[in-house]
């Protein structure tokens, strides 16, 4: 079974500009997770959805924004990117049949640079 | 707020070394406790998930064990290799109702396994 896929891998942008990240989770998981990872922060959750619905939500600001498509598929968005907006995004996938969190699957990443 | 601490910050061993990385977490209503691998640039590799109720969990060379009352993890290696070589991370879900797909991180610890 492929694991999580995480597309661009590598993305440059400048200041003031948007982009978008997709995620595509293992199949038949339903619920997908996003994360921005730095060095001076660590981890941090950004949101998680469950069939296309926001679930919940970290403590970013509302320049960060996602979706997720009927197949489970997911896009993050930035608008108006920032400097400290570098770092790397993960997205996490787990089935979620159940009411307990399970186990969480992570794709390698998008390295986002912000120049 | 669930906070996550992980001892040591870095670590670095002969090969053959049996390690014990230590994780700990201030609410002790959690679902369960997952440990990742992270290799540089990469992205998370899950190692194990130890639900609640359980008291310990193994995986080849890996031991985890959980003391909710006590709020704590161990991640126990055996006989370690170069290729351990990574950052490992402990991470527990949100408390409560909203805790699906949020999890919280602890800042790892930087394994180095020398030959």
């Amino acid at each position: 079974k492929a694991g999580v896929t995480q597309t661009p891998r590598y993305l440059i942008k400048t200041r003031g500009q948007q982009v978008t990240l997709s995620c595509s989770p293992i199949s038949g998981h339903r619920s997908v997770s996003w994360y921005q990872q730095t060095p001076g922060q660590g981890l941090q959750f950004l949101f998680e959805y469950f069939s296309e619905t926001q679930r919940n939500k970290g403590n970013f600001p509302g320049r960060f924004s996602g979706r997720q498509f009927s197949n489970s598929r997911s896009e993050m968005n930035v608008s108006t990117l920032e400097l400290g907006d570098s770092a790397l995004y993960l997205c996490a996938s787990s089935v979620a049949w159940g009411t307990s969190p399970d186990t969480q699957y992570f794709g390698p990443g998008t390295r986002l640079t912000v120049l | 707020k669930q906070e996550v601490t992980q001892i040591p910050a870095a670590l670095s061993v002969p090969e053959g070394e049996n390690l014990v990385l230590n994780c700990s977490f201030t609410d002790s209503a959690i679902y369960n406790l997952q440990w990742f691998r992270q290799d540089p640039g990469k992205g998370l590799t899950s190692l194990l998930l130890i639900q609640s109720s359980q008291r310990e969990q193994t995986s080849g060379r890996l031991n985890a064990s959980l003391d909710k009352s006590s709020g704590r993890s161990t991640l126990y290696i055996a006989a370690s290799q170069p290729g351990d070589s990574a950052t490992y991370l402990c991470a527990v879900p949100n408390a409560g109702g909203t805790s699906y797909g949020k999890l919280t991180f602890g800042q790892g610890t930087i394994l180095t396994v020398h030959p």
